[in-house]
């Protein structure tokens, strides 16, 4: 079974541009999580999704959003860079059913000069 | 706020003799708790978990505790190989309040031989 994908692997972006992640989860997974790494601050969550809806969302500025597609893949923009917002993101699956483990890809690693 | 903290930043064991990692977390609703090692500019890997319902948890050389009274979990890895070498994450979820998982900073673990 193939594990979540993520791309791109690595991106650069300078302030104030946007730039959209993507993630597809293990096949038969319907939830995908979307969390922030950075050195100070550890894994925080952003948000998460369930069958093509937002079921749960961390404390992030609204310049973070996300969107799930039918097929469960996921996509995450985050407008207007700002500089703190370089880190590693990273996007996990699991079935959904709460009270489980989540399987993490190898992450986005975002930086914005 | 950080409801899950991982006082320890790094830890450094030698090869063979036993790792202790330790966890506290604030929230009395959390019933889920997950270990996860980590390596640089990788995804967090799933190492072992345990439900609130139960105080220990053994996979291999791993073994997860949990004092529910004391708000405390700790993750013994024994023996340790330099192989273990990585971040270890510890990671909460409450199943009646949504899906996330609320993560520690992470302890350093450093396996010398």
């Amino acid at each position: 079974k193939a594990g979540v994908t993520q791309t791109p692997r690595y991106l650069i972006k300078t302030r104030g541009q946007q730039v959209t992640l993507s993630c597809s989860p293990i096949s038969g997974h319907r939830s995908v999580s979307w969390y922030q790494q950075t050195p100070g601050q550890g894994l925080q969550f952003l948000f998460e999704y369930f069958s093509e809806t937002q079921r749960n969302k961390g404390n992030f500025p609204g310049r973070f959003s996300g969107r799930q597609f039918s097929n469960s893949r996921s996509e995450m923009n985050v407008s207007t860079l700002e500089l703190g917002d370089s880190a590693l993101y990273l996007c996990a699956s699991s079935p959904g059913t709460g009270g489980e483990k989540l399987f993490f890809g190898s992450g986005t690693q975002l930086s914005v000069l | 706020d950080q409801q899950v903290k991982q006082n320890s930043p790094s830890l450094s064991v030698q090869e063979g003799r036993i790792s202790i990692l330790n966890c506290d977390y604030t929230n009395s609703m959390f019933d889920y708790f997950l270990w996860y090692k980590k390596y640089p500019a990788e995804g967090p890997t799933f190492l072992i978990s345990i439900s609130s319902i139960k105080d220990k948890n053994e996979d291999g050389r791993f073994t997860v505790f949990l004092n529910k009274s004391a708000k405390h979990l700790s993750l013994h890895i024994v023996p340790s190989q330099p192989g273990d070498s990585a971040v270890y994450f510890c990671a909460a979820s409450a199943t009646d309040s949504g899906y996330a998982l609320n993560f520690g900073k992470g302890t350093s673990l450093l396996v010398t031989p």
